[in-house]
């Protein structure tokens, strides 16, 4: 199975701030990525796929960048309502699918 | 608006079969274009994919769940299952159903729709 690593496991920053948060997989994966946006009790929601496109309705503060085995997730000004736990995901070649261990982002 | 809905037992005894099934609105299952998934979440943990469904009933599951897991589909109802058998307290968790766009010679576009997600806690 294709391993992803997330980091920082958390971090908090303040409203306005420029965020960036880190997904690394264990082999090549081209652009086979995705990200997502977890609040508590609810399911998560599709923030970007394919490491940069972004999924329709989703605020364009949210960017991602990267491939092979380096990507990104960047919240350019930070909002109150960006506080939750966000996951990056790999769909590379067949399954099965893997999900990173989350990057929790809190508002300071 | 694509709604998906998942529905089965929030208790289940160990050793027993977790079922849930998942009912989709606002879409058919049908159309082609998709795959069906299901993922779950121990609670405070991370998400971990089990499996998933085409609606012509092709399916590939996780391999670390293939011996104890079924997916089925039903287009005339609209829904798919989820079959997990001898279940133990690890079993415990968040179960959603998922929908993702996936077309032939492209890469998947990631889980789009998401059911809100049902807790099944397996205990005797």
């Amino acid at each position: 199975d294709i391993q992803m690593t997330q980091s920082p496991s958390s971090l908090s920053a303040s409203v306005g701030y420029r965020v960036t948060l880190t997904c690394r997989t264990s082999h090549n994966i081209s652009n086979y990525l995705n990200w997502y946006q977890q609040k508590p009790g609810k399911a998560p929601n599709l923030l970007i796929y394919t490491a940069s496109s972004l999924q329709s309705g989703v605020p364009s503060r949210f960017s991602g960048s990267g491939s092979g085995t380096d990507f990104t997730l960047t919240i350019s000004s930070l909002q109150p309502e960006d506080s939750a736990t966000y996951y990056c995901q790999q769909t590379y070649s067949t399954p099965p699918w893997t999900f990173g261990q989350g990057t929790k982002v809190e508002i300071k | 608006q694509v709604q998906l809905q998942e529905s089965g037992p929030g208790l289940v005894k160990p050793s027993q079969t977790l079922s849930l099934t998942c009912t989709v609105s606002g879409g058919s299952i049908s159309s082609g274009g998709y795959y069906w998934s299901w993922i779950r979440q121990h609670p405070g943990k991370g998400l971990e994919w089990i499996g998933y469904i085409y609606y012509s009933g092709s399916t590939y599951y996780n391999p670390s769940l293939k011996s104890r897991v079924t997916i089925s589909v039903d287009t005339s109802k609209n829904q798919l299952s989820l079959k997990l058998s001898s279940v133990t307290a690890a079993d415990t968790a968040v179960y959603y159903c998922a929908r993702e766009g996936w077309l032939g010679g492209r890469p998947p576009t990631g889980f789009d729709y998401w059911g809100q997600g049902t807790l099944v806690t397996v205990s005797s």
